[in-house]
């Protein structure tokens, strides 16, 4: 099934330690994007790649990192979780070409405690 | 920077017509994007403005307005399966193409 896949689905982490969290795509899509949710604050983007080697900064991107060795992959890097980062964290990509529609993995859940 | 502001909650009754309003305030517009999230899923798609006036995708419409900074997702007959929170989303200038997304909707449809 075409798409995006993220893992893990859930996580319950200890404050300090480095987590990846892994996002996976199959479109061929050239972006491909980080967001966080929390309640009553929608989705926050933190980082973002238009093209493979490319990454930009969003608008939450302190304490996080990402890498973009290819079209395809596309990890989250906590290096010293807080429990501020406590969240859904969404991955998404899209089609340069077009950009008009942003699919979505299904989150994975965080906790940092 | 940029803004988006819509209402926070929205109850309606099954079979009804309901409106999500959202405006806007950006630098570079390149369109008005709507996302549909249900508990515990992922966003998805649902419609794309990027000139004045209204697109249909069956039961759910789209208006936007330039001028206004201001855009609209239309549901008609709706149905217990539309209870889900909307988004409204707009490209983050000088980011390619990742969206700035508004704080969501949250539509409750009633019996």
């Amino acid at each position: 099934i075409a798409g995006i896949t993220q893992a893990p689905t859930s996580q319950i982490l200890a404050a300090g330690r480095r987590m990846t969290l892994r996002c996976t795509q199959d479109m061929r899509h050239n972006a491909m994007y980080w967001y966080r949710q929390d309640l009553g604050l929608g989705l926050r983007l933190i980082h973002y790649s238009n093209t493979a080697g490319t990454t930009g900064k969003g608008e939450v991107p302190d304490g996080y990192s990402v890498s973009r060795a290819n079209t395809d992959d596309f990890p989250l890097t906590l290096a010293s979780a807080v429990p501020s980062q406590t969240s859904v964290y969404f991955c998404a990509s899209s089609d340069s070409s077009t950009g008009t529609e942003a699919f979505f993995g299904q989150g994975t859940r965080l906790t940092v405690v | 920077g940029q803004s988006l502001e819509q209402p926070s909650e929205v109850t309606a009754v099954e079979g009804a017509i309901v409106q999500i309003n959202c405006t806007y305030q950006t630098s570079g517009f390149y369109g008005l994007s709507w996302y549909q999230q249900h508990d515990g899923g992922a966003p998805t798609f649902l419609s794309y403005n990027a000139l004045d006036g209204l697109e249909e995708t069956g039961r759910f419409s789209s208006f936007l307005s330039r001028s206004d900074s201001y855009g609209y997702l239309l549901l008609q007959e709706l149905q217990m399966k539309d209870s889900a929170s909307y988004f409204c989303a707009v490209r983050i200038s000088n980011s390619g193409y990742a969206l700035n997304f508004g704080k969501g909707t949250s539509l409750l449809v009633t019996p």
